[in-house]
C-alpha cells in the first residue's frame, strides 16, 4: 500500500530559526513530489514540486530535496518568519493514467515571533 | 492569483437538500480531481476525471456524484445532504506530458449540513 508519513506532526519555533520538515513514501518507484501550504480551512498553495529526476528544487527561502531510494523528502525552511504559520502537506505522484497524489498528515507549524 | 476556481466558498444547507459545488479551471487540463478533508485531518480522494466524458471513483467511498461534460468544469452532486457529509471539498487539476507541473487546487468549499 503506498503511504505517506510527515513527521514532526506539529512544530513550534521561534522567529528567525532555521527548520525541517520530513516526508517519507513507502512507495519508491514516484512519478513526482509536491510539497503544499495550507493556511486553516483554505485550500492548498504549491510550493515546491520535485520530479523523480531531480535531487532538489529551491524558491526563496525554502529548499526540498527528494532521495528516491531511501523514500525520503525534506523540506527546508529558513529564516522562518511568523507569516510561515501553516500546514505543511507533502504529496507524492505516482503517475500514469490518472496521476494521482498519495497525501501525508501534515506538519503543523507554528512560528513564534 | 487562481487558475482553478470553486464556488460557493461557504455553504450552510438542511438536510435533504440537493447541492451542486461548481469547480472550474483556465488551464486546460485534462485531469481532474475532489479530495475531502475533514478538519485537521488528511486530504481523501473522493473522485476523478481523465477527461471529457471520463470519470472514476477515488479511495474514498462518498455518496456524491460528478460528472465532466466540459473539459473545464467538474462539478460535484449531493442529491440528499447529509450531517455526516460536513466536510470541506477540495477540487484540483493536472496536466501531463514532456514536463509535469504537478497538481493546481481551488481554494475549497466548506459545506456545512444541519
Amino acid at each position: 500500500k503506498q503511504e505517506v508519513t510527515q513527521i514532526p506532526a506539529a512544530l513550534s519555533v521561534p522567529e528567525g530559526e532555521n527548520l525541517v520538515l520530513n516526508c517519507s513514501f513507502t512507495d519508491s518507484a514516484i512519478y513526482n513530489l509536491q510539497w503544499f501550504r495550507q493556511d486553516p480551512g483554505k485550500g492548498l498553495t504549491s510550493l515546491l514540486l520535485i520530479q523523480s529526476s531531480q535531487r532538489e528544487q529551491t524558491s526563496g527561502r525554502l529548499n526540498a530535496s527528494l532521495d528516491k531510494s531511501s523514500g525520503r523528502s525534506t523540506l527546508y525552511i529558513a529564516a522562518s518568519q511568523p507569516g510561515d504559520s501553516a500546514t505543511y502537506l507533502c504529496a507524492v505522484g505516482y503517475g500514469g493514467a490518472t496521476n494521482k497524489l498519495i497525501f501525508g498528515t501534515g506538519t503543523l507549524l507554528a512560528v513564534q515571533p | 492569483e487562481a487558475d482553478i476556481y470553486q464556488t460557493p466558498r461557504y455553504l450552510v444547507i438542511g438536510t435533504g437538500k440537493k447541492i451542486t459545488l461548481e469547480c472550474s479551471q483556465t488551464m486546460g487540463h485534462d485531469k481532474m480531481y475532489w479530495y475531502q478533508q475533514d478538519p485537521g485531518m488528511e486530504l481523501h480522494l473522493i473522485h476523478y476525471s481523465y477527461g471529457v466524458n471520463s470519470t472514476e471513483k477515488g479511495d474514498l467511498s462518498s455518496e456524491s456524484t460528478v460528472s465532466r461534460i466540459r473539459t473545464e468544469h467538474f462539478p460535484l452532486t449531493l442529491e440528499s445532504a447529509r450531517p455526516s457529509h460536513t466536510s470541506q471539498y477540495l477540487c484540483a487539476s493536472s496536466q501531463d506530458g514532456a514536463f509535469n507541473y504537478g497538481y493546481t487546487f481551488g481554494s475549497g468549499t466548506r459545506l456545512t449540513v444541519v
